[in-house]
């Protein structure tokens, strides 16, 4: 069964890093794309991050110049770095899998970290 | 890149048939064969209902349909069940702006 489990959220002040991880089992990780998604307090989904499995990144420009993702595959984890934060990055962030190497649609979720940007 | 139109409610009863719409450009969805959907329970991960605009994963119930049409792909869930009380969201994929989502729909089973 394939598991992702985000870990790494907190509350942060404005202007701070923080560095989000997810760790997947149950799964051959290098053959996958993974992405971030992330959902402001009683707002829609909003795509961040991906990153292929060749580790071509992409960036939503929201993000652009202050987020960085990437992967580890011998441990099978992806992380977010996230820099300069604002308040409007507060959210929960959701850790994605792709159906398969870049089959643009993801198939399993994690259950989320939640990052406060807040003085 | 704007997000994707979707109507904020739609209701419907037990038994019945709902469509709920995806609007958006030729820039997204009238030019992807990638639109997906997506449900999400309250406190609760999304789960993938709809790839490739008329796809089910293996698991996903045959209620769910999807479809498209130019600028508008579109979910219908039909025999409604209290369980599909959920948002949805509509997701294109997009060569610029990768994955573009919509504003969401909230459905209630009356």
């Amino acid at each position: 069964e394939v598991q992702l489990v985000e870990s790494g959220g907190g509350l942060i002040q404005p202007g701070g890093s923080l560095r989000l991880s997810c760790a997947a089992s149950g799964l051959t990780f290098s053959n996958y794309a993974m992405s971030w998604v992330r959902q402001a307090p009683g707002k829609g989904l909003e795509w961040v991050s991906s990153i292929s499995v060749s580790g071509i990144i992409y960036h939503a420009d929201s993000v652009k110049g202050r987020f960085t993702i990437s992967r580890d595959n011998p441990k099978s984890t992806v992380f977010l770095q996230m820099s300069s934060l604002r308040a409007d990055d507060t959210a929960v962030y959701y850790c994605a899998k792709d159906r398969g190497t870049w089959t643009r649609s993801l198939d399993h979720w994690g259950q989320g970290t939640l990052v406060i940007v807040s003085s | 890149q704007s997000a994707l139109t979707q109507p904020a409610s739609v209701s419907g009863s037990p038994g019945q048939s709902i469509t709920i719409s995806c609007t958006g450009t030729s820039s997204d969805i009238g030019g992807s064969n990638y639109v997906s959907w997506y449900q999400q329970h309250p406190g609760k991960a999304p789960k993938l209902m709809i790839y490739d605009v008329s796809n089910r994963p293996s698991g996903v119930s045959n209620r769910f349909s999807g479809s498209k049409s130019g600028n508008t792909a579109s979910l219908t869930i039909s025999g409604l069940q209290a369980e599909d009380e959920a948002d949805y969201y509509c997701v294109s994929y997009t060569d610029t702006s990768l994955y573009v989502f919509g504003t969401g729909t909230k459905v209630t089973v009356l």
